[in-house]
């Protein structure tokens, strides 16, 4: 099944910017979306179709997407903005139609 | 606004079946708009689709459980349901119901989530 890899941490300092990657074959094919989690809450979509944002989202949370690495770059980083950060995309060619990344831990310093 | 709220027995035996409602409010099942899944993640770890269905109740399931599991709809309550059988500790986690955005491929919208625990 497809496989989405994301590095298991990044740290950045308040101010500064932080890019997350979501390396898989061809991801640049496909729609990805992001969501952020801190401990004990549910996901949030904070990025949705490679770089539309939902309604309540900064714009301080930017999506981009080619080739083989999708990357959700974090700009002016807040202590805020620390949590575990999940990529996903729809497989519809799959046997498991949504895939999410191993996820990534944002550590604000 | 639509919520999702996962209810459901927090602890189970090993072998038995696991059984999780998510109840909408705010919002209507039958919308031919939206498909309804369930995700979980066990505590410390990434999460995993478990399976999805339609307002006409198609469904879709991760193949890993696909033997296992059952997803439907209550309409009259406003319900979907998943049912998981023969549970073992490695079913332990924190399972969530969520709501595919509209017109897209991810979630915008999820329940609380609720842990369920597998052990004797």
């Amino acid at each position: 099944s497809y496989m989405l890899t994301q590095p298991p941490s990044v740290s950045v300092a308040p101010g500064q910017t932080a890019s997350i990657t979501c390396g898989a074959n061809n991801i640049g094919r496909k729609h990805v979306q992001w969501y952020q989690q801190k401990p004990g809450q549910a996901p949030v979509l904070v990025v949705y179709d490679d770089r539309d944002r939902p309604s309540g989202i900064p714009e301080r949370f930017t999506g981009s997407n080619s080739g083989n690495t999708a990357t959700l770059t974090i700009s002016r980083v807040e202590a805020g903005d620390e949590a575990d950060y999940y990529c996903q995309v729809w497989d519809s060619k799959g046997d498991v139609l949504y895939v999410f990344g191993t996820g990534t831990k944002v550590t604000v310093l | 606004q639509v919520q999702l709220q996962e209810s459901g027995p927090g602890l189970v035996k090993p072998s038995q079946t696991l059984s999780l409602t998510c109840t909408v409010f705010g919002g209507s099942i039958s919308s031919g708009y939206y498909y309804w899944s369930w995700i979980r993640q066990p505590v410390g770890k990434g999460l995993e689709w478990l399976g999805r269905m339609s307002a006409t109740e198609s469904t879709n399931y991760n193949p890993s459980l696909k033997s296992r599991l059952t997803i439907s709809v209550d309409t009259s309550k406003n319900q979907f349901s998943l049912k998981l059988t023969s549970v073992t500790a490695a079913d332990t986690a924190v399972y969530y119901c969520a709501r595919r955005i509209y017109g897209g491929d991810g979630f915008d919208i999820w329940g609380q989530g609720t842990m369920v625990t597998v052990s004797s």
